[in-house]
């Protein structure tokens, strides 16, 4: 497979589960993003990582909790979400991090639902 | 603080020329991207401007003017397969990229 793969692409979960997302990119980047898009909002970076070491996070509430075990896999742990949670979690990557052309290749998403 | 805007949704006809504004008001720049997003997929890169001017890539060309803080992305000759939601996005002076709202774009036969 190629490009940036995000699994699942639709999770349903309740205020008191742990779930996790994953992503997973076959493109030799350096650096991967977790961004949340809502409806009609911008796009919020919610972490970077540049390297496995993670560069940026974006004052994001702790019931959301990246891993980057090596360079081509990210996840995002969510315990006790709520309703407000609700959204499309995209994974990004890029060649590296902290540039002006730095071009983003995304993956489809996961949607999520908090109930 | 650090600003993009762009229409929220725009609709046109099958085979016509739309153009989609977005201007920015950022700490810095280096750069603006245009990405295209159609339903439930990923964003896909369209273009990056830097310098002023118009950048023309088949059907689609992106126009910049760092003066006036302003962009467009023009389509021409639209395919129904355009209809898709465009995003624009600036990279400030600490190469934070700085994302707009995004334009529904709604092409009609």
């Amino acid at each position: 497979e190629t490009g940036v793969t995000q699994t699942p692409r639709h999770l349903v979960m309740g205020m008191t589960n742990k779930k996790s997302l994953k992503c997973e990119q076959h493109l030799g980047h350096n650096a991967m993003y977790w961004y949340k898009q809502s409806a009609k909002k911008p796009l919020e970076l919610m972490f970077v990582y540049s390297l496995e070491e993670r560069v940026e996070n974006n004052s994001v509430p702790s019931r959301f909790s990246p891993e980057c075990p090596n360079s081509s896999h990210l996840f995002l742990h969510l315990h006790t979400l709520q309703p407000e949670d609700s959204a499309l979690y995209l994974c990004a990557s890029s060649q590296d991090q902290g540039s002006g052309a730095n071009v983003l290749t995304f993956g489809a998403g996961s949607r999520l639902t908090v109930l | 603080g650090q600003n993009i805007d762009q229409p929220t949704e725009m609709t046109a006809t099958e085979g016509a020329i739309v153009q989609i504004n977005c201007t920015y008001q950022t700490s810095g720049f280096n750069g603006l991207f245009w990405y295209q997003q159609h339903a439930g997929e990923a964003p896909t890169f369209l273009s990056y401007n830097v310098l002023d001017g118009l950048e023309e890539k088949g059907r689609f060309s992106s126009f910049l003017s760092r003066s006036k803080g302003y962009s467009y992305l023009l389509l021409k000759e639209l395919q129904m397969k355009d209809s898709a939601s465009y995003l624009c996005a600036v990279t400030d002076s600490n190469y934070q990229l700085i994302w707009g709202a995004g334009t529904k774009l709604i092409i009609k036969p």
